[in-house]
């Protein structure tokens, strides 16, 4: 069981707007902004798109967002493309022996 | 380019041991804090181990406490995972990894699977 929460599976057509959510606890995604997301096409690495809850590194679309309101984190895609199809994850920082703590990822599909 | 390499893996019996390396190419390693990460077939990610830029911190997942140990060599640009009393469950995908301040998981290599088989 993962320590984050994420819904296994989320969808939308080209062109609309996906949210994805990533719960935790207080010890975690309540306890500080090291919140970040991955998305991982398959047989690929993973690869960052949002860190530190709402900042894109360079090279990642505007039309990746996040957000966090109290232990629960959110990824947005707005503007679904073919290519935004794949897995995505949700990580923070826990400390000591739950120093990276990861959501079970959630399968975006669009239709 | 900033590039993560691993090596090492493959098939091992159960109970057995391996060591999974990791060569880190177009930045100063020795800056930076670096992690291991695995995911098993069809699985999710999973957080194993961090260790810091000079190697005076580590922390490890309860699941490979006491049987793993990470290392680093900052004079070869180098990552290691030490893997002992291995277990089918620890049959996934390796991959390391490195911090860049508040991205924790910033950089990953293209891992390197473990299989855990008899």
């Amino acid at each position: 069981q993962s320590a984050l929460t994420q819904p296994p599976s989320a969808s939308g057509s080209p062109g609309q707007s996906v949210t994805i959510s990533c719960t935790g606890t207080s010890s975690d995604i309540g306890a500080n902004n090291y919140v970040s997301w991955y998305q991982q096409h398959p047989g690929k690495a993973p690869k960052v798109m949002i860190y530190e809850v709402s900042k894109r590194p360079s090279g990642v679309p505007e039309r990746f967002s996040g957000s966090k309101s109290g232990n629960t984190a959110s990824l947005t895609v707005s503007g679904l493309q073919a290519e935004d199809e794949a897995d995505y994850y949700c990580s923070s920082y826990g400390g000591g022996n739950n120093w990276g703590v990861f959501g079970g990822g959630t399968k975006l599909t669009v239709l | 380019e900033v590039r993560l390499l691993e090596s090492g893996g493959g098939l091992v019996q159960p109970g057995g041991s391996l060591r999974l390396s990791c060569t880190a190419s177009g930045f100063n390693f020795r800056n930076f804090d670096m992690n291991w990460v695995r995911q098993a077939p069809g699985k999710g990610l999973e957080w194993v181990s961090v260790i810091s830029n000079t190697g005076a911190i580590i922390h490890y997942s309860d699941s490979v406490e006491g049987r793993f140990t990470i290392s680093r060599d900052n004079s070869k640009d180098t990552l290691y995972l030490q893997m002992h009393s291995l277990r089918a469950e620890d049959t996934a995908v390796y991959y390391c990894t490195k911090r860049e301040g508040s991205s924790l998981f910033d950089m990953w290599g293209q891992g390197t699977m473990v299989t855990v088989s008899s």
